[in-house]
């Protein structure tokens, strides 16, 4: 599995904007960039996923860099609910495989 | 119900004793997955099922661990002989296969709990 890099940590006020970023510089053609998040004592749970182009929903938004060697999840507006670790995973096309999950980026949010 | 579940959701048992861990998928989801996590750890994977396929048993620490998965649905991870290091959150998680699109979101049931005393 081609691997992503990402800060430990970081940490946001309430209702500004986050951006977390992730580096893939080995990913391959086919594979997709997906976004989980894990809040304290949960399990993870989705959040987003691209391929190229950037992606909105409504829980965040993925940039996606042009050579696909990096991207960034953007939360809009923070707030103490968002405070979980964050992890960026590639997985490639056509299969249901396995994710493997490294160790994400731990995201505090402060009043 | 309409999430996946497992049970149970703690468990406290002696070392050297068998213990099995139960996941219900979410009806309908081909692909099953199971992982653990231990204590301010990040997630490892241990076993994947997928429909009728060989299931991808790459994760599994020791041959103490096996899984299996029947009639394709409900799922059991069985640990024999228990060591304090297993001591950890078993987490299972399920999905529908898709092809191309690299999605099959992964749902997470809420975890088995384990401690090996």
């Amino acid at each position: 599995d081609a691997k992503t890099t990402q800060p430990n940590s970081m940490e946001s006020n309430e209702e500004e904007p986050v951006h977390l970023p992730c580096n893939h510089s080995t990913i391959s053609g086919t594979d997709y960039i997906h976004w989980y998040r894990q809040l304290p004592s949960q399990g993870p749970e989705y959040v987003i996923h691209g391929l190229t182009s950037n992606v909105n929903n409504r829980m965040a938004s993925l940039a996606i860099a042009e050579d696909r060697k990096s991207s960034t999840l953007i939360l809009h507006r923070a707030t103490l609910r968002d405070a979980a670790v964050y992890y960026c995973i590639l997985r490639a096309a056509g299969t249901a495989s396995k994710l493997t999950f490294g160790t994400g980026t731990r995201l505090q949010v402060t009043l | 119900g309409a999430g996946v579940s497992q049970s149970p959701s703690n468990k406290v048992t002696e070392k050297g004793k068998d213990v099995e861990l139960r996941c219900d998928p979410i009806s309908g989801h081909t692909a099953l997955y199971w992982y653990r996590q231990s204590l301010g750890q990040g997630l490892e994977f241990l076993i994947y099922f997928q429909g009728n396929s060989a299931p991808d048993k790459s994760g599994l620490p020791s041959d103490r661990f096996s899984a299996e998965r029947t009639g394709g649905s409900v799922s059991t991870l069985t640990i024999q002989r228990t060591q304090q290091e297993d001591s950890a959150v078993y987490l299972c998680a399920s999905s529908l296969r898709t092809r191309g699109s690299g999605t099959g979101e992964l749902f997470f049931g809420e975890g088995s709990r384990l401690t090996v005393l």
